[in-house]
Formats: C-alpha cells, sequence, structure tokens
C-alpha cells in the first residue's frame, strides 16, 4: 500500500522567516506523481503543484520551492520569507494506482498545520 | 471560469438518516473523485467517476454509494447515517481519470451526524 507521511503536525513562525515542510512518501509504482495542496479555514484544497517521479529538478515559484529527492522518498516544501496569508494546513499527496482499472487516486498525508504570527 | 461547486455547503442529520451530496466539475473535466476528510486527519479516497462509470472505490462500506450524471455531474449517497460518518466530504474533478491529471477541489459538504 502507499504511504504518505507528514511527520511535523504544526508549525509555527514569525512572519519573513522561512520554513520547510517535510513529506516522506513510500510506493511500489514505478511511475508516480505527487502534490503539495493548500487548505484554509475555509476548507477548499488548493492546488500547488505536481511533480512527477522522472523529474528531480527543483522548481521555485514566487516564495515558494520544492525539493524532490527520490533516493530518499521525500518531497519537502518551502516557504520563503512566510506571511501571514501563508497560515493553513498543508498536505503532500501521491497519486496512486487503483489496481483494478489503473486509474489513479490520491493519497494524503496526515497534514502540517503552519501558523505564521505577524 | 467556475471552479468546483458542491452543494450544501453544511448538512447536520441524525443517525440513521440518508444524504445526497452534489458536485459540479469544471466545464471540460470529464471525472470526478470524492473524499472524506474526518477533522484533523487528509482525505481520504471514496470514489472516482469518469465517464459516468465508476473507475475506482476506496474502502469505505456499501452504505456509501455514489452516481455521475451525464452533464459530469455527481451525487454521494450515505445511507444509514452514523454518527463517524461526520465529515467534509471533498469532490475533485480532473480532466480525465488518467495518471498525469491534477484534481482540482471543490470547498466541500461539512456534515454532522447527530
Amino acid at each position: 500500500a502507499q504511504k504518505v507521511t507528514q511527520a511535523q503536525t504544526e508549525i509555527s513562525v514569525v512572519e519573513k522567516e522561512d520554513v520547510t515542510l517535510d513529506c516522506v512518501y513510500e510506493t511500489r509504482d514505478t511511475t508516480y506523481y505527487l502534490f503539495w495542496y493548500k487548505q484554509p479555514p475555509s476548507g477548499e484544497l488548493v492546488f500547488l503543484i505536481r511533480r512527477n517521479s522522472f523529474d528531480e529538478q527543483n522548481e521555485i515559484s514566487g516564495r515558494y520551492s520544492w525539493n524532490f529527492q527520490k533516493s530518499t522518498s521525500s518531497f519537502n516544501f518551502t516557504i520563503t520569507a512566510s506571511q501571514v496569508v501563508d497560515s493553513a494546513v498543508y498536505f503532500c499527496a501521491l497519486s496512486e494506482s487503483l489496481a483494478d482499472t489503473g486509474r489513479r487516486a490520491l493519497t494524503f498525508g496526515s497534514g502540517t498545520r503552519l501558523q505564521v504570527q505577524p | 471560469d467556475a471552479g468546483v461547486t458542491q452543494s450544501p455547503t453544511h448538512l447536520i442529520k441524525t443517525r440513521g438518516q440518508h444524504v445526497t451530496l452534489r458536485c459540479s466539475p469544471i466545464s471540460g473535466h470529464k471525472s470526478v473523485s470524492w473524499y472524506q476528510q474526518v477533522l484533523g486527519q487528509g482525505p481520504q479516497f471514496i470514489f472516482q467517476y469518469y465517464e459516468k462509470e465508476e473507475r475506482g472505490r476506496g474502502n469505505f462500506p456499501d452504505r456509501f454509494s455514489a452516481r455521475q450524471f451525464p452533464n459530469y455531474s455527481s451525487e454521494l449517497n450515505v445511507n444509514a447515517l452514523l454518527l463517524g460518518d461526520s465529515a467534509l466530504y471533498l469532490c475533485a474533478s480532473s480532466l480525465s481519470a488518467g495518471r498525469t491529471d491534477t484534481q482540482y477541489f471543490g470547498p466541500g459538504t461539512r456534515l454532522t451526524v447527530l
């Protein structure tokens, strides 16, 4: 079975600090996809990034960056110069093969709650 | 363009009752997936539908059922509600059900079972 572990339950930082959210995954698939979603208090999951297992290049988007390391099965997310608006629960997810149809469902970690204090 | 929409926003039911939740995908998306998110946990996969056919099912009892309509909207039905069914129910849509597709989520329906 596939598994996603987000060991950090809650992180609290002061505005403008950098923060890294950890994600470790387990899968037997040779081709898979990893995702990060943000869930603000409103509840809607907001898509942030998708990464396939063949692409180990790091990605930067504004203040956000992602570090994918296949050797350690990790896909960590860094927010640079955090802001109060970054306060939310962040989920890492792994696309999972549904054996009978080959379709994909998402396996989520338990999430990391980030609190950015002004 | 409108995102994924879900109705109702909130719902309160009592044990043993039945509930129907509705979802409209992003225009052009043909696949809908349903997830259950219990407080303090990550979403858990319930169903995936594509072109009106069930393409996958998570580890949920037969009290949970769903369907997809010709316009690609979807309903999730839960019978004989239990207290443990209290959760945020999230609908996600994607272009197809393929491995490369990103799922975009709606705001969810918060179900409370008393």
